[in-house]
Protein backbone atom coordinates (compact mmCIF):
# COMPACT_ATOMS: atom_id res chain seq x y z
CA UNK A 1 0.00 0.00 0.00
CA UNK A 2 1.44 3.35 -1.48
CA UNK A 3 1.15 5.77 1.71
CA UNK A 4 1.16 9.25 1.93
CA UNK A 5 0.79 10.65 5.00
CA UNK A 6 -0.10 14.97 6.23
CA UNK A 7 -0.99 16.21 9.32
CA UNK A 8 -4.95 16.86 9.00
CA UNK A 9 -4.14 20.51 10.91
CA UNK A 10 -5.77 22.87 11.16
CA UNK A 11 -2.43 24.95 10.96
CA UNK A 12 -3.19 28.45 12.16
CA UNK A 13 -0.55 30.77 11.11
CA UNK A 14 -0.78 34.88 11.92
CA UNK A 15 -1.26 36.86 8.20
CA UNK A 16 2.49 37.81 6.54
CA UNK A 17 3.95 34.75 8.65
CA UNK A 18 5.35 31.62 7.16
CA UNK A 19 2.77 28.51 6.70
CA UNK A 20 5.22 25.39 6.64
CA UNK A 21 3.48 22.07 4.94
CA UNK A 22 4.70 18.84 5.41
CA UNK A 23 3.78 15.88 3.94
CA UNK A 24 5.97 12.23 3.63
CA UNK A 25 5.56 8.84 1.30
CA UNK A 26 5.94 5.40 2.13
CA UNK A 27 7.47 4.53 -1.69
CA UNK A 28 11.13 5.24 -2.17
CA UNK A 29 10.59 4.70 -5.57
CA UNK A 30 8.27 7.72 -6.33
CA UNK A 31 9.36 10.56 -9.12
CA UNK A 32 6.59 13.13 -9.64
CA UNK A 33 4.96 15.67 -6.87
CA UNK A 34 2.39 17.50 -6.39
CA UNK A 35 0.30 20.27 -4.08
CA UNK A 36 -3.02 20.79 -4.93
CA UNK A 37 -4.89 23.84 -3.03
CA UNK A 38 -8.99 22.94 -1.86
CA UNK A 39 -10.88 25.93 -0.75
CA UNK A 40 -14.01 24.64 0.89
CA UNK A 41 -16.39 23.57 -1.06
CA UNK A 42 -14.48 23.74 -3.98
CA UNK A 43 -12.78 21.46 -6.68
CA UNK A 44 -8.44 21.09 -6.13
CA UNK A 45 -6.16 23.48 -8.27
CA UNK A 46 -2.65 22.52 -8.82
CA UNK A 47 -0.07 24.93 -7.30
CA UNK A 48 2.98 23.42 -7.51
CA UNK A 49 5.01 20.21 -9.17
CA UNK A 50 8.33 19.08 -8.31
CA UNK A 51 10.40 15.81 -9.48
CA UNK A 52 13.81 16.28 -8.52
CA UNK A 53 15.63 16.87 -4.93
CA UNK A 54 15.97 20.46 -3.68
CA UNK A 55 13.57 23.72 -3.73
CA UNK A 56 11.07 25.08 -6.61
CA UNK A 57 9.95 28.48 -6.44
CA UNK A 58 6.98 30.07 -7.79
CA UNK A 59 5.92 33.16 -6.28
CA UNK A 60 5.03 33.39 -2.87
CA UNK A 61 5.31 29.26 -3.13
CA UNK A 62 7.97 27.22 -2.62
CA UNK A 63 8.14 23.06 -2.92
CA UNK A 64 11.04 21.33 -1.13
CA UNK A 65 11.66 17.70 -1.99
CA UNK A 66 13.65 14.90 -0.04
CA UNK A 67 13.99 11.93 -1.63
CA UNK A 68 16.16 9.99 1.26
CA UNK A 69 14.27 11.17 3.78
CA UNK A 70 10.83 10.95 2.04
CA UNK A 71 9.00 14.17 2.77
CA UNK A 72 8.59 17.03 0.52
CA UNK A 73 7.09 20.48 1.70
CA UNK A 74 5.45 23.32 1.11
CA UNK A 75 6.03 26.68 2.34
CA UNK A 76 3.63 29.83 1.70
CA UNK A 77 5.53 33.10 2.26
CA UNK A 78 3.61 36.15 3.50
CA UNK A 79 0.48 34.39 3.95
CA UNK A 80 -2.85 35.65 3.42
CA UNK A 81 -6.06 35.29 4.52
CA UNK A 82 -6.70 34.03 0.96
CA UNK A 83 -4.44 31.30 1.33
CA UNK A 84 -6.83 29.69 3.58
CA UNK A 85 -7.56 26.52 2.47
CA UNK A 86 -6.96 22.73 2.77
CA UNK A 87 -3.84 22.09 0.30
CA UNK A 88 -3.40 18.39 -0.89
CA UNK A 89 -0.07 16.69 -1.06
CA UNK A 90 -0.33 13.80 -3.89
CA UNK A 91 2.69 10.98 -5.23
CA UNK A 92 3.28 9.36 -7.84
CA UNK A 93 4.38 5.94 -6.96
CA UNK A 94 7.50 4.44 -9.16
CA UNK A 95 6.17 2.06 -11.55
CA UNK A 96 2.30 3.62 -11.56
CA UNK A 97 1.42 7.03 -13.20
CA UNK A 98 -1.91 7.22 -10.87
CA UNK A 99 -0.64 9.29 -8.10
CA UNK A 100 -1.80 9.23 -4.18
CA UNK A 101 -3.50 11.69 -2.45
CA UNK A 102 -2.69 12.42 1.22
CA UNK A 103 -5.76 13.59 3.05
CA UNK A 104 -4.82 17.30 3.17
CA UNK A 105 -4.03 20.29 5.85
CA UNK A 106 -6.38 22.80 6.78
CA UNK A 107 -4.06 26.08 6.86
CA UNK A 108 -6.46 28.76 8.32
CA UNK A 109 -4.50 32.45 7.81
CA UNK A 110 -5.63 35.13 10.62
CA UNK A 111 -5.53 38.56 10.23
CA UNK B 1 -13.55 29.24 -19.64
CA UNK B 2 -14.28 25.81 -18.01
CA UNK B 3 -11.84 22.88 -19.59
CA UNK B 4 -13.43 20.07 -17.59
CA UNK B 5 -17.51 20.29 -16.94
CA UNK B 6 -19.28 18.19 -15.00
CA UNK B 7 -22.95 17.09 -14.70
CA UNK B 8 -25.16 17.18 -12.23
CA UNK B 9 -23.34 19.56 -9.67
CA UNK B 10 -25.67 18.06 -6.89
CA UNK B 11 -27.92 15.12 -6.91
CA UNK B 12 -30.22 13.67 -4.02
CA UNK B 13 -31.09 9.95 -5.45
CA UNK B 14 -33.15 6.96 -3.19
CA UNK B 15 -31.10 4.20 -2.79
CA UNK B 16 -31.29 1.45 -5.17
CA UNK B 17 -31.81 3.94 -8.58
CA UNK B 18 -29.24 3.79 -11.05
CA UNK B 19 -27.33 7.26 -11.27
CA UNK B 20 -25.20 8.15 -14.21
CA UNK B 21 -22.68 11.49 -13.76
CA UNK B 22 -21.63 13.06 -15.91
CA UNK B 23 -17.73 14.57 -17.19
CA UNK B 24 -17.43 16.58 -20.33
CA UNK B 25 -13.88 18.01 -21.08
CA UNK B 26 -12.79 20.45 -24.18
CA UNK B 27 -9.10 20.07 -23.78
CA UNK B 28 -8.25 17.13 -25.81
CA UNK B 29 -6.97 15.33 -23.26
CA UNK B 30 -6.42 11.70 -23.52
CA UNK B 31 -6.86 10.20 -20.02
CA UNK B 32 -10.03 10.95 -17.61
CA UNK B 33 -10.35 10.51 -14.07
CA UNK B 34 -13.45 9.73 -11.91
CA UNK B 35 -12.42 10.42 -7.49
CA UNK B 36 -14.65 10.76 -4.69
CA UNK B 37 -14.15 12.73 -1.70
CA UNK B 38 -14.87 11.96 1.65
CA UNK B 39 -13.69 13.15 5.27
CA UNK B 40 -10.97 10.98 6.42
CA UNK B 41 -9.98 9.33 3.12
CA UNK B 42 -9.37 11.73 1.00
CA UNK B 43 -9.44 11.83 -2.46
CA UNK B 44 -9.92 8.35 -3.74
CA UNK B 45 -9.71 6.99 -7.44
CA UNK B 46 -12.51 5.24 -8.85
CA UNK B 47 -11.94 4.60 -12.52
CA UNK B 48 -9.88 5.92 -15.08
CA UNK B 49 -9.42 6.00 -18.71
CA UNK B 50 -6.29 6.46 -21.26
CA UNK B 51 -8.42 6.79 -24.18
CA UNK B 52 -11.72 6.21 -26.25
CA UNK B 53 -13.30 2.62 -24.90
CA UNK B 54 -10.20 2.26 -22.88
CA UNK B 55 -11.03 2.11 -18.97
CA UNK B 56 -9.32 0.55 -15.44
CA UNK B 57 -10.01 -0.06 -12.16
CA UNK B 58 -9.25 2.14 -9.55
CA UNK B 59 -8.91 1.63 -5.72
CA UNK B 60 -12.51 1.93 -4.75
CA UNK B 61 -14.48 0.59 -7.74
CA UNK B 62 -17.02 -1.94 -6.50
CA UNK B 63 -20.47 -0.54 -7.31
CA UNK B 64 -19.39 1.81 -10.11
CA UNK B 65 -18.80 1.67 -13.96
CA UNK B 66 -17.84 3.97 -16.57
CA UNK B 67 -17.87 4.51 -20.02
CA UNK B 68 -15.84 6.56 -22.64
CA UNK B 69 -17.19 6.49 -26.09
CA UNK B 70 -15.94 9.99 -27.34
CA UNK B 71 -12.90 11.89 -25.83
CA UNK B 72 -14.16 14.85 -24.91
CA UNK B 73 -16.52 12.32 -22.01
CA UNK B 74 -16.27 10.32 -19.32
CA UNK B 75 -19.70 8.80 -17.55
CA UNK B 76 -19.56 7.04 -14.12
CA UNK B 77 -22.70 5.15 -13.34
CA UNK B 78 -23.73 3.86 -9.85
CA UNK B 79 -25.98 0.68 -10.81
CA UNK B 80 -27.70 0.88 -8.09
CA UNK B 81 -27.09 3.41 -5.59
CA UNK B 82 -26.46 2.66 -1.73
CA UNK B 83 -26.09 5.27 1.30
CA UNK B 84 -22.35 4.31 1.65
CA UNK B 85 -21.79 6.24 -2.20
CA UNK B 86 -23.02 9.58 -0.78
CA UNK B 87 -19.99 11.79 -1.39
CA UNK B 88 -18.85 14.54 -3.11
CA UNK B 89 -17.14 13.09 -6.99
CA UNK B 90 -14.55 14.78 -8.84
CA UNK B 91 -13.44 13.93 -12.64
CA UNK B 92 -10.01 15.27 -13.81
CA UNK B 93 -8.25 14.81 -16.57
CA UNK B 94 -4.37 15.22 -17.82
CA UNK B 95 -2.67 14.76 -21.15
CA UNK B 96 -0.16 12.84 -20.19
CA UNK B 97 -0.58 9.30 -17.56
CA UNK B 98 -1.69 9.84 -14.50
CA UNK B 99 -1.00 13.93 -14.22
CA UNK B 100 2.46 13.51 -14.83
CA UNK B 101 2.39 17.19 -14.83
CA UNK B 102 -0.70 17.44 -12.66
CA UNK B 103 -3.97 17.27 -12.90
CA UNK B 104 -7.41 19.57 -13.91
CA UNK B 105 -10.36 18.93 -11.81
CA UNK B 106 -14.25 19.33 -12.58
CA UNK B 107 -16.19 21.33 -10.24
CA UNK B 108 -17.67 18.51 -8.60
CA UNK B 109 -20.59 16.65 -7.92
CA UNK B 110 -22.15 16.78 -4.72
CA UNK B 111 -24.30 13.11 -4.64
CA UNK B 112 -26.48 12.48 -1.34
CA UNK B 113 -28.08 8.70 -1.04
CA UNK B 114 -31.34 8.33 0.78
Amino acid sequence: QKEVEQNSGPLSVPEGAIASLNCTYSDRGSQSFFWYRQYSGKSPELIMSIYSNGDKEDGRFTAQLNKASQYVSLLIRDSQPSDSATYLCAVNPGGSYIPTFGRGTSLIVHP
Amino acid sequence: DAGITQSPRHKVTETGTPVTLRCHQTENHRYMYWYRQDPGHGLRLIHYSYGVKDTDKGEVSDGYSVSRSKTEDFLLTLESATSSQTSVYFCASSSLPGGSYGYTFGSGTRLTVV
